[in-house]
């Protein structure tokens, strides 16, 4: 069974702070993805890796950096955390050459709030 | 542009009554179409993908190029089936739809 986890399930951070959101999955998959999931805005992709130390933005990267030094790791950092950032976000992984194409598997979330 | 369009936010059925729950994309390439499902309190997992041509839980979807439509259908809805529902199209850049909540009344 593949397993995605998210290092917090809650996090409260304040405007300014640099926030990190962690992700690790089990599976050796190759492609990892964060996204932030908004009512009536459905899911939307903030960054993704299809490899280590690589890295590709998505439609909505301003304000976020990502990190992938290992292949089971894939962090979002928030240089300057804003009341804008205050959102759910989602980490998946999915295998093979297909990128895209793959079945992705998501982590539980990370609801965090930013005051 | 690349869109996916879901355009019910909420759709409230009664058991055992069919349901429908709709997703429009534009696309130039081939579509990879899925329908990823989050049910109360757990993860957004996957519930079926076009290629597969399969039935889920009693769930189908069907690509219409012409309708450039993939809804999802389930002909006797289940209280279980309570959820949010997201189209997605993986072909080209990932883009998913804005959720479609369904609540099956009893």
């Amino acid at each position: 069974d593949v397993k995605v986890t998210q290092s917090s399930r809650y996090l409260v951070k304040r405007t300014g702070e640099k926030v990190f959101l962690e992700c690790v999955q089990d599976m050796d998959h190759e492609n990892m993805f964060w996204y932030r999931q908004d009512p009536g805005l459905g899911l939307r992709l903030i960054y993704f890796s299809y490899d280590v130390k690589m890295k590709e933005k998505g439609d909505i990267p301003e304000g976020y950096s990502v990190s992938r030094e290992k292949k089971e790791r894939f962090s979002l950092i928030l240089e300057s955390a804003s009341t804008n950032q205050t959102s759910m976000y989602l980490c998946a992984s999915s295998s093979g050459t297909g990128g895209s194409t793959d079945t992705q598997y998501f982590g539980p979330g990370t609801r965090l709030t930013v005051l | 542009a690349q869109r996916v369009t879901q355009p019910e936010k909420l759709l409230s059925v009664f058991k055992g009554a069919p349901v429908e729950l709709k997703c429009n994309y534009s696309y130039s390439g081939s579509p990879e179409l899925f329908w990823y499902v989050q049910y109360s309190r757990q993860r957004l997992q996957l519930l079926l993908r076009h290629i597969s041509r399969e039935s889920i839980k009693g769930f189908t979807a069907d690509l219409n190029k012409g309708e450039t439509s993939f809804h999802l259908k389930k002909p006797f809805a289940q209280e279980e089936d309570s959820a949010m529902y997201y189209c997605a199209n993986q072909g080209g850049k990932l883009i998913f739809g804005q959720g479609t909540e369904l609540s099956v009344k009893p």
